[in-house]
């Protein structure tokens, strides 16, 4: 079966410093890889996609950064955080042309 | 544009009452794929279930339906002798074609013991 996982679970980090989240998936090829933030109390905001390996795709223009080394590992990062880059974030995975995305259990960064 | 209205903010039921989540959504495309998803406290979003834009029967698991209408282009949700544990906020996608989805601004679901 398919597991996708996520680390930190839970991050505090200082303003101005860097950030790296980590995405790596279990049981499938080939994945489309999806990050996504998510600020208190509200919806879901697309910060990138990628299709495969070095493809990536930008939904926000903003501080953060994906890069995807491996066909199942995807990655976030920054140089320099912000406050407003406070938030839950979430990586998900889908296959095929219609298929339904599955969601890992998130990290949830606070800068301060 | 794809866009997918959630205009219920908040409910609050009390238990065992029925509860309906109603979705709007917005596509010029033909062929599209409709979703729910439930997050629970803990935050992970959990897949409830797919729809595809040619296929308008209703659906029905357990004490959750889906109502359907491509005439109305909604997709309502419906939870039947709701429980404590579907609290949770509700988000309601939309899958056009190609590899993006997109979601309402969610439902947060308050069931009162």
């Amino acid at each position: 079966s398919q597991t996708i996982h996520q680390w930190p679970a839970t991050l505090v980090q200082p303003v101005g410093s860097p950030l790296s989240l980590e995405c790596t998936v279990e049981g499938t090829s080939n994945p489309n890889l999806y990050w996504y933030r998510q600020a208190a109390g509200r919806g879901l905001q697309l910060l990138f996609y990628s299709v495969g390996i070095g493809q990536i795709s930008s939904e926000v223009p903003q501080n953060l950064s994906a890069s995807r080394p491996q066909d199942r590992q995807f990655i976030l990062s920054s140089k320099k955080l912000l406050l407003s880059d406070s938030g839950f974030y979430l990586c998900a995975w889908s296959v095929g042309y219609y298929n339904e995305q599955f969601f890992g259990p998130g990290t949830r960064l606070t800068v301060l | 544009a794809q866009k997918v209205t959630q205009a219920q903010t908040e409910i609050s039921v009390v238990e065992k009452e029925d509860v309906t989540l109603d979705c709007v959504y917005e596509t010029r495309d033909t062929t599209y794929y409709l979703f729910w998803y439930k997050q629970p406290p803990s935050g992970e979003l959990v897949f409830l279930i797919r729809r595809n834009s040619f296929d308008e029967q209703n659906e029905i698991s357990g004490r959750y339906s889906w109502n359907f209408q491509k005439s109305t282009s909604s997709f309502n949700f419906t939870i039947t002798a709701s429980q404590v544990v579907d609290s949770a906020v509700y988000f309601c996608a939309l899958r056009p074609p190609g590899n993006q989805f997109y979601f309402g601004t969610g439902t947060s679901l308050t069931v009162i013991p």
